[in-house]
């Protein structure tokens, strides 16, 4: 059982904004940093946001990561069909052990 | 380009071990860790430890704590990820990623393609 907590489903039609929430509490995303992969059907995770707003090299700049307190959130703005995806956020916690979310399902509609 | 080449399917039956390697090329293999992560079918990830390429230190997930062992052989880039003890609920895709240094490259990436393990009698 996941400690990160996500919705379970999102959706948005072409070119419209996006955001998953990630919830957590003071001993993980409180105290560490927050990563997000993206999971394309069939794939292995790719890094999608590294320390909590950090895009690495050949993401988007569509994509976007924040964090406030034990929260955090991804967005993702001009949805494009190839978004269609699980995206996972990710967190350490002070136990060392990371711990990822539960996953939410983007749609494209 | 950093790429993990995983090794192919196992079908194992319940009680068994799985030993899944994990090749990596493109970079210093002894400059980060390696993770390993599974995910049942249908469901989310997991994360099940992690292993140092440099001096072989190991963090594994609690509840694999005693099952799960990590190694790596700096001769050939290569980390192994063995599972003891399998029961039905161990059947999954396990990745292994670059990273999850706690507290430094503390992300995962890349990853590997994947390896499906399925226990069944």
């Amino acid at each position: 059982q996941s400690v990160l907590t996500q919705p379970p489903s999102a959706s948005g039609t072409p070119g419209q904004r996006v955001t998953i929430s990630c919830s957590g509490s003071s001993s993980n995303i409180g105290s560490n940093t927050v990563n997000w992969y993206q999971q394309l059907p069939g794939t292995a995770p790719k890094l999608l946001i590294y320390s909590n707003n950090q895009r690495p090299s050949g993401v988007p700049d569509r994509f976007s990561g924040s964090k406030s307190g034990t929260s955090a959130s991804l967005a993702i703005s001009g949805l494009q069909s190839e978004d269609e995806a699980d995206y996972y956020c990710a967190a350490w916690d002070d136990s060392l052990n990371a711990f990822f979310g539960t996953g939410t399902k983007v749609t494209v509609l | 380009q950093v790429q993990l080449v995983q090794s192919g399917a196992e079908v194992k039956k319940p009680g068994a071990s799985v030993k899944v390697s994990c090749k990596a090329s493109g970079y210093t293999f002894t400059s980060y860790g390696i993770s390993w992560v599974r995910q049942a079918p249908g469901q989310g990830l997991e994360w099940m430890g992690w292993i140092s390429a440099y001096n072989g230190n190991t963090n594994y997930a609690q509840k694999l704590q005693g099952r799960v062992t990590m190694t790596t052989d700096t001769s050939t880039s290569t980390a192994y990820m063995e599972l003891r003890s399998l029961r039905s609920d161990d059947t999954a895709v396990y990745y292994c990623a670059r990273g999850g240094d706690y507290g430094d490259y503390d992300w995962f990436d890349p990853w590997g393609q994947g390896t499906l393990v399925t226990v069944s009698s």
